[in-house]
């Protein structure tokens, strides 16, 4: 199985900020099936992007994603961080047996 | 508008098992893909694997292999997952989990159920 390992293991910013989390595959991912999702406690996961940097239905241009060449490392970018976004992040591979990274969480600094 | 619902929280004893229901609404049921994702508390996401009901396909990931069985009743649009032989480390919250119903969408998960809590107790 692929593993996903996602860095930093925690963030701590301020809203308006600028958050940068980072997904490496232990392989490289196929066709570029690497989607990120936000959890808030007490929910469902919600997806945010798929295919490396396809914003999923209503999610706003603050979040964006990204992927190297080599199918390996992929980049989760908010631009500017609103109360909502203060969560947890997954990244998640599904262009095989799937897999999800550990998380990343982003609190209130 | 789609959605899974999922069925409620359950509390069960060691060596037991557990049914937990997903019933989908709106859309094809021939369209839906149900994935089953664990989340222990405090913890991360676990995909334990998936039904294809239009293809009457299953998927196990090896962790969950001859201890889990996916099923689907197309005639109530409901999925089910079924964990036997619980263990302690079973406590968790179980989520059904769908791609998009469009033909154009990939396989990541856009539709999720609201989560089932399961407890392992004796």
């Amino acid at each position: 199985d692929i593993v996903l390992t996602q860095s930093p293991g925690s963030l701590s910013l301020s809203p308006g900020d600028r958050a940068t989390l980072s997904c490496r595959a232990s392989q490289s991912v196929k066709s570029n099936y690497l989607a990120w999702y936000r959890q808030k406690p007490g929910q469902a996961p919600r997806l945010l992007i798929s295919g490396a940097s396809s914003r999923a239905t209503g999610i706003p241009d603050r979040f964006s994603g990204s992927g190297s060449g080599s199918g390996t490392d992929f980049t989760l970018t908010i631009s500017r961080l609103e109360p909502e976004d203060f969560a947890v992040y997954y990244c998640h591979q599904y262009g095989s047996s799937p897999t999800f990274g550990q998380g990343t969480k982003v609190e209130v600094k | 508008q789609v959605q899974l619902v999922q069925s409620g929280a359950e509390v069960k004893k060691p060596g037991s098992s557990v049914r937990v229901s997903c019933k989908a609404s709106g859309g094809t049921f021939s369209t839906y893909t149900f994935n089953w994702v664990r989340q222990a508390p405090g913890q991360g996401l676990e995909w334990m694997g998936r039904i294809i009901p239009v293809y009457d396909t299953t998927s196990y990931a090896q962790d969950f292999q001859g201890r889990v069985i996916f099923s689907a009743d197309e005639s109530t649009m409901t999925a089910y997952m079924e964990l036997s032989r619980l263990r302690f480390e079973d406590t968790a919250v179980y989520y059904c989990a769908s791609p998009n119903l469009l033909p154009s969408a990939d396989d990541s998960f856009e539709i999720w159920g609201q989560g089932t809590f399961v407890t392992v107790s004796s």
